[in-house]
Parts: C-alpha cells; sequence; structure tokens
C-alpha cells in the first residue's frame, strides 16, 4: 500500500450541489497533484499542491479549486456540479527534490452527479 | 494530437508470452517517464519510471528514445496476474503536471 488515504470513498451529489474530497498523503511526502478519471480515459491533471499553494494547474475550470494544509493533506473542491463531473477523482503524493517525480496514488473517490 | 498515446489494445497473450507496449509523446521537453499499471476500479499504481539508459525490474524491460520522443514496455513471461491497464505516462516539465496515456489493456490467458 502507499500510505495515501482518501474519503469519502463514494459519493453520491446532484447537478449544482458542491462537493469536498479529502487526501492524506504518504509520510514523508510534501505535494498532493488530484486527477480526475473518466470511465476508459487515462486520468487528467487537475492541479498540483506543494507548501500549501497551487503548484501547476491543468485545464480545469475555476469552480475546481482545492487547499493544502500545513500536514501536507489536501481538500479537493468542486462547486456547481454537473452530470460531467462524475468520475473517479485520484489524489497522488511525491516528494519535490532531486529525482524524477513518482507519485503514489490513493484509492480514489467515485463521485456520481445525478 | 495527443500529448501522450498508446496503442488500447485488448492484447490478448498466453501465459509465458512475451508483449510490448509502446508509447509516443509530443513534447520534447518532457523531463520524466514513467509505467503506471491499473487493475479495473482500482488506482494506477507505479510500475517503474524510465530511464535514458533503460532499465529492467525482473520480468519488466522499460526503454526511451528522446530522439523518436518513443518509450516502451517489455513483459517477458506474462503471468495471469500481469493481466491490467498499463498507462504510459510523462511529465511534461511545466507544472509538474504528470500526462498519461489512455492507458493499455493486457489480458493474459491460461
Amino acid at each position: 500500500e502507499t500510505g495515501v488515504t482518501q474519503s469519502p470513498t463514494h459519493l453520491i451529489k446532484t447537478r449544482g450541489q458542491q462537493v469536498t474530497l479529502r487526501c492524506s498523503s504518504q509520510s514523508g511526502h510534501n505535494t498532493v497533484s488530484w486527477y480526475q478519471q473518466a470511465l476508459g480515459q487515462g486520468p487528467q491533471f487537475i492541479f498540483q499542491y506543494y507548501r500549501e499553494e497551487e503548484n501547476g494547474r491543468g485545464n480545469f475550470p475555476p469552480r475546481f479549486s482545492g487547499l493544502q494544509f500545513p500536514n501536507y493533506s489536501s481538500e479537493l473542491n468542486v462547486n456547481a456540479l454537473e452530470l460531467d463531473d462524475s468520475a473517479l477523482y485520484l489524489c497522488a503524493s511525491s516528494f519535490q527534490g532531486a529525482g524524477p517525480d513518482e507519485q503514489y496514488f490513493g484509492p480514489g473517490t467515485r463521485l456520481t452527479v445525478t | 494530437r495527443k500529448e501522450v498515446e498508446q496503442d488500447p489494445g485488448p492484447f490478448n497473450v498466453p501465459e509465458g508470452a512475451t508483449v510490448a507496449f509502446n508509447c509516443t509523446y509530443s513534447n520534447s521537453a518532457s523531463q520524466s517517464f514513467f509505467w503506471y499499471r491499473q487493475d479495473c476500479r482500482k488506482e494506477p499504481k507505479l510500475l517503474m519510471s524510465v530511464y535514458s539508459s533503460g532499465n529492467e525490474d525482473g520480468r519488466f524491460t522499460a526503454q526511451l528514445n528522446r530522439a523518436s520522443q518513443y518509450i516502451s514496455l517489455l513483459i517477458r513471461d506474462s503471468k495471469l496476474s500481469d493481466s491490467a491497464t498499463y498507462l504510459c505516462v510523462v511529465n511534461m516539465g511545466y507544472g509538474n503536471k504528470l500526462v498519461f496515456g489512455a492507458g493499455t489493456i493486457l489480458r493474459v490467458k491460461s
């Protein structure tokens, strides 16, 4: 196991609602990245947090926002949910330093928007 | 053109076979490269990083060709437990963004 945890495991929301997903990073890691994975697709990068600041963002609208806390855990917030937001949301933790940016994923939160 | 492209498969192979997956990427400034495996409805798990000199981990060998912007993964002596989706992943070098291919499905049959 990677030591990366996410909550909740599953979530059902209705269109227009807001959702908060949580992630605890692996011990010793200082960076958290969030991804959205639709069925049959590879994960798509949403954004990354390093030292509590956003450190890169993919092609997602501003209603996708996040936070990182001093203990390196992180939240992903999505406002005004749309049907197309239904997906598996993955967080990955890593250590930013020398060497390749190997990222380790949590089990994901499966979000269904009805 | 997609940033990372893979043959989606599926590759259906018998146990003991050797199978190779290929992947191309569009950004020549890309800095680091990985293969992940993903089982059905599970999270991606890091299989191996890919280095310029090529690297091997047991039955798995990864190669990188920067000139052709091409990455490969070779699996020897396939096991039933190798059945999964294999994701080619590239760090494009800006914003620490990892870009995933759509994945190649491998099915190993007895």
